[in-house]
């Protein structure tokens, strides 16, 4: 099966500009998917089909992939954007989703 | 759109359990759902999913067949079955975006089950 492998913490001061990965193979095929979960509430999509934003989420989200690694970077973090992130694709072999282990972005 | 979970709670070791998952705002027809669960603390792991016919599910392998999604016009459904500690989490309802999965665009606020002697 396939595995998805994010940095368990990275941080970024205020203002400043944090690219959050994503490794595996799966991702030489498919396209990733990130979502944004803040303490206590259910995950919310930020970035789908690598690197298409739903409406509503800031133009400061932006989404891509190279090779195996899929990327979402954030462009002027926010306070508000500390949270969790976790990424998501499609197994290669099968029709199983999987996720990638999480990043705690923290904004100092 | 809405989800909107319920049935959770606290089970034995080897119990059973059903959740459900009421759905509002959308046509339950043309979307695939998906159950994902989060254990207390830790990450996201996809559990199930069910196409919007409802004549397609797959299942994560770790739930060793325990588990069954089910549909009718309105709500989505897991059974579950022989349950260990390892279950205990917070379960989401899910529906995909209209580009297809694995993009998850709406999710339910969750429903805890927990599993305790």
């Amino acid at each position: 099966s396939s595995e998805l492998t994010q940095d368990p913490a990275v941080s970024v001061a205020l203002g400043q500009t944090v690219r959050i990965t994503c490794q595996g193979d799966s991702l030489r095929i498919f396209s990733a998917s990130w979502y944004r979960q803040k303490p206590g509430q259910a995950p919310e999509l930020v970035i789908y089909n690598e690197s298409d934003r739903p409406s509503g989420i800031p133009a400061r989200f932006s989404g891509s992939r190279s090779g195996n690694t899929a990327s979402l970077t954030i462009s002027g973090a926010q306070a508000e954007d500390e949270a969790d992130y976790y990424c998501n694709s499609r197994d290669t072999n099968r029709i199983h989703v999987v996720f990638g282990g999480g990043t705690r972005l923290t904004v100092l | 759109v809405q989800l909107v979970e319920s049935g959770g709670g606290v089970v034995q070791p080897g119990g059973s359990l059903s959740l459900s998952c009421a759905t509002s705002g959308f046509s339950l027809r043309a979307f695939t759902i998906h159950w994902v669960r989060q254990a207390p603390g830790k990450g996201l792991e996809w559990v199930a999913l069910v196409s919007g016919h409802g004549h397609n599910k797959f299942y994560a392998d770790s739930l060793k067949g325990r588990f069954t999604i089910s549909k009718d016009d309105y709500n989505v459904f897991l059974q579950m079955h022989g349950l260990s500690f390892e279950d205990t989490a917070t379960y989401y309802c899910v529906k995909e975006h209209m580009t297809g999965w694995p993009n998850l665009e709406h999710w339910g606020q969750g429903t805890l089950i927990a599993v305790s002697s």
